[in-house]
Parts: structure tokens; C-alpha cells; sequence
């Protein structure tokens, strides 16, 4: 199973919105409201910004949304601020076999 | 507060066996519904997921390395065991365990705490 597809990378202004697509398959993204998106800073470890694909953990900037159509989800990051530059991976369940597919990445640059 | 520590060694030689364990507090590896799975990435690449254990044992592979991996838990020491093996240099990279919770759905809130991960090389 390949992994789910994202640009390689984004950029915007601060205060703009910008929007992360990820496309994957009938078998995963399609298929299932089990997609979460992950920041991650330079150096750090991921952190959790979205999951079943609308919902925010508990503290997280209500900035960070997320949708989907068919078999493409996305992020939408809006009021672009200097500190959301950073990488940002999607995620997908996949079923009982293959189970987990992440995506490439996408690098984000607050111009 | 739940809190993940990866542990292992940093250069391991081709061929070899490489073992990490991650080290859990603030939830039990016991409790209904918990998972705790394995991610890695390579410098400068995306995550990839490894492997994912749930409270009742039931364990999950990658497809492409199921092969070479072996996940187990100590629920006495609250830790989790990642063996895998014929390590070879694509192998290198930072290795993330990470908690997740088996709700109505596999990972359905998300893997919502990870651990601050550790660096492997693989390297004669």
C-alpha cells in the first residue's frame, strides 16, 4: 500500500489561509472518517492538531480545521501565524491488513 | 499525564538485531482500550508507521516489514518492546512510540501522545 499523497510544500503570508490536501483510496481515506493530521516542529516530535477528520484535541487553536471529499482530505490553517511554520503529516486508517498509512509531508513556510 | 520514553541503542551494525523499549506512564497498558504503536522516520523523510499493540495483545504489522518486526508489552513494567530485525542502513532514523486509544474505531481519537523519540544508526 503506498503511502497517502500531500504537496511537498505550502507557503503563505501571515494572517492568510493556506489548505494541505492528502489524497489516498477508496481503501483508506474513502473509506474511513479515521483521519488525523499531525505538526511537527523542527526537531520535535509530531503533535496531534486534528483527528476523525474535523475533530481538535483540547487545546488545539480552532486555526487548525479539517474536512473531506471522497478519497481527499485536508487541512486548513487559517490567520496564518509565524509559529505554524512546520512540517505536516495526514493519516489514514486502512483497514485491518495494512492497517496505518501516513503521508509524505508537507513543509510549510510563513512567508 | 501521559508521558512515552523511548530507550534503545543508537548505532547498531548491519545485519543485526535492533531492540527499543518504550517506557509509559500516566495510563496502563491494561487498561480497556489503550494502544501503544511504533513510528519511525528516516532524516530529512516522512513518518512511517511500524507496528501497534492494544491492551488485549491483539498487534498490528506493516505490511512491507512485517517480516523483520516483533511487538510485544510487559504490563508488569508498563513497557512495550520493539524488536526488529536485519537492520540495514535505510533503517536509520529517529523511532517514535506513540499512544493511541482503540475507541468505537482503531485509533479513532487520533495517536495523541508521542514520546520525544531516539535516533538509530545503523552502520558498520
Amino acid at each position: 500500500q503506498s503511502a497517502l499523497t500531500q504537496p511537498a510544500s505550502v507557503s503563505g503570508s501571515p494572517g492568510q489561509s493556506i489548505t494541505i490536501s492528502c489524497t489516498g483510496t477508496s481503501s483508506d481515506v474513502d473509506n474511513y472518517n479515521l483521519v488525523s493530521w499531525y505538526q511537527q516542529a523542527p526537531g520535535k516530535a509530531p503533535k496531534l492538531i486534528v483527528y476523525e477528520v474535523t475533530k481538535r484535541p483540547s487545546g488545539v487553536s480552532n486555526r487548525f480545521s479539517g474536512s473531506k471529499s471522497g478519497n481527499t482530505a485536508s487541512l486548513t490553517i487559517s490567520g496564518l501565524q509565524a509559529e505554524d511554520e512546520a512540517d505536516y503529516y495526514c493519516c489514514s486508517y486502512a483497514g485491518r491488513d495494512t492497517f496505518l498509512l501516513f503521508g509524505g509531508g508537507t513543509k510549510l513556510t510563513v512567508l | 499525564q501521559i508521558t512515552l520514553k523511548e530507550s534503545g541503542p543508537t548505532v547498531v551494525k548491519p545485519t543485526q538485531t535492533l531492540t527499543l523499549t518504550c517506557t509509559c506512564s500516566g495510563f496502563s497498558l491494561s487498561t480497556g482500550g489503550v494502544g501503544v504503536t511504533w513510528i519511525r522516520q528516516p532524516p530529512g523523510k516522512a513518518l512511517e508507521w511500524l507496528a501497534l499493540i492494544y491492551w488485549n495483545d491483539d498487534k498490528r504489522y506493516s505490511p512491507s516489514l512485517k517480516s523483520r518486526l516483533t511487538i510485544t508489552k510487559d504490563t508488569s513494567k508498563n513497557q512495550v518492546v520493539l524488536t526488529m530485525t536485519s537492520m540495514d542502513p535505510l533503517d536509520t532514523g529517529t523511532y517514535y512510540c506513540a499512544h493511541t486509544i482503540f475507541g468505537e474505531f482503531p485509533l479513532q481519537y487520533g495517536i495523541d501522545v508521542w514520546g520525544q523519540g531516539t535516533t538509530v544508526t545503523v552502520s558498520s
